[in-house]
């Protein structure tokens, strides 16, 4: 069973920082996607990521896509409070996709 | 337009009841999924649909039922409630498998006393 794994699991920081986050597996990805989700609602589809080595932005936001396709990494640039929320990556393959373990991200104004 | 509504949002139900979440999606997209949403457990797959009247379990299924008769709803039943229920249900959908991505609904907030 392949499994994602996401780090920092917590992550609180001032508004203006950078931060990273993570999403790993023990197995190659067939292609991965970010979500965010807000508390009380439902996540929602940042990002799409397909071929391995590839980057995708979107506004201050970057994506990675490791070489070898088992990692994903999100930079954010100039974190903001509306960037604060649960991040997911997600696998998919079949009909049955598996999602990460979730960083809470918490900016500080 | 959400695109996707759950209904009811909050529900409070009593162990040993069966309870019935509803979603329904306007998109006509073919692939729907229900999720359940715990501390420590991140989102687990309950059941899928791949069409009207095709269903198949996810990871954590025993003790809920599904079904599809149409396109735009998919109902997902507790047969017998119990606490360990007591979580956030999220319906999602899809427009096909592989790189397509999920639009979820707002979710469920389910308590079993």
């Amino acid at each position: 069973t392949q499994l994602l794994e996401q780090s920092p699991q917590f992550l609180s920081i001032q508004e203006g920082e950078n931060l990273t986050v993570y999403c790993n597996s023990s197995s190659v990805f067939s292609s991965l996607q970010w979500y965010r989700q807000e508390p009380g609602e439902g996540p929602v589809l940042l990002v799409t990521v397909v071929t391995g080595g590839e980057v995708k932005k979107l506004k201050r936001l970057t994506f990675q896509f490791g070489d070898a396709r088992k990692d994903s990494s999100l930079h954010i640039t100039a974190a903001q409070p509306g960037d604060t929320g649960l991040y997911l990556c997600l696998t998919s393959g079949t009909y049955k996709y598996i999602f990460g373990t979730g960083t809470r991200l918490k900016v500080l104004a | 337009d959400a695109g996707i509504t759950q209904s009811p949002r909050h529900k409070v139900t009593e162990t040993g009841t069966p309870v019935t979440l509803r979603c329904h999606q306007t998109e006509n997209h073919r692939y729907m999924y229900w999720y359940r949403q715990d501390p420590g457990h991140g989102l687990r797959l309950i059941h899928y649909s791949y069409g009207v009247k095709d269903t198949d379990k996810g990871e954590v299924s025993d003790g809920y039922s599904v079904s599809r008769s149409k396109t735009e709803d998919f109902l997902l039943t507790l047969e017998s409630a119990t606490s360990s229920q007591t979580s956030v249900y999220f319906c999602a959908i899809s427009e096909g498998i592989g790189n397509y991505g999920y639009t979820f609904g707002s979710g469920t907030r389910l308590t079993v006393v």
